[in-house]
């Protein structure tokens, strides 16, 4: 299984961009890239998935690198609803393997 | 199109009791997963249901439990003679046969043993 290195924690002001890094140099080349979301007290949230292109949705944007080792979800305009627990979790399979994950902190 | 159902939300149970936990996939979604989340955790996989059938439950404890995706009905979880270290968030997911990329998770159902 990939290891995948975010930040504890970002904030970001309300109505602005936010971009969530995310490291996973030991990759495979079959492996998606997939970001959930957890909100307080609440089920994940699926968000978007890629393997080599970027990525759009209603949601969120993917930018992944050339080399694949890392990856950063875009959240164009921020709201407070955004604010959660975000997880980034390569992998090829339905087994989810979550890690710690960033805490996206939203100032209004 | 109604969202993955889980109930009960909350559940109380002694040491040694019983637990049943349900989940109703999404309309039209075949697969069902289920998780655990420990206080202060991460998820962890459990389970990969189809109906009738256990595809993988390599995440499953070895004793005591036990899940089922019947022809009919929800999903279930068992997990007999609960013990303190079962409390936790159980959560159930579901995906459609396009693939398990997209997993849609429910609102879960938070166990308690005291």
């Amino acid at each position: 299984d990939a290891k995948t290195t975010q930040p504890n924690s970002m904030e970001s002001n309300e109505e602005e961009p936010v971009h969530l890094p995310c490291n996973h140099s030991t990759i495979s080349g079959t492996d998606y890239i997939h970001w959930y979301r957890q909100l307080p007290s609440q089920g994940p949230e699926y968000v978007i998935h890629g393997l080599t292109s970027n990525v759009n949705n209603r949601m969120a944007s993917l930018a992944i690198a050339e080399d694949r080792k890392s990856s950063t979800l875009i959240l164009h305009r921020a709201t407070l609803r955004d604010a959660a627990v975000y997880y980034c979790i390569p992998g090829s399979n339905y087994q989810l393997i979550w890690g710690a994950g960033t805490k996206l902190i939203i100032k209004p | 199109n109604a969202g993955v159902m889980q109930n009960p939300r909350h559940l109380v149970r002694r040491r040694g009791q019983e637990a049943r936990l349900r989940c109703s996939p999404m309309k039209g979604h075949s697969h069902v997963y289920w998780y655990r989340q420990l206080p202060e955790e991460g998820l962890k996989f459990m389970v990969y249901l189809q109906k009738e059938n256990i595809i993988d439950e390599s995440g499953m404890p070895k004793e005591r439990f036990s899940a089922e995706f019947p022809k009919e009905g929800p999903s279930i979880l068992r997990i007999q003679q609960v013990v303190r270290g079962d409390s936790a968030a159980y959560f159930c997911a579901s995906s459609p046969d396009r693939g398990h990329y997209e997993q849609y998770f429910g609102p879960g159902t938070r166990l308690t043993v005291t």
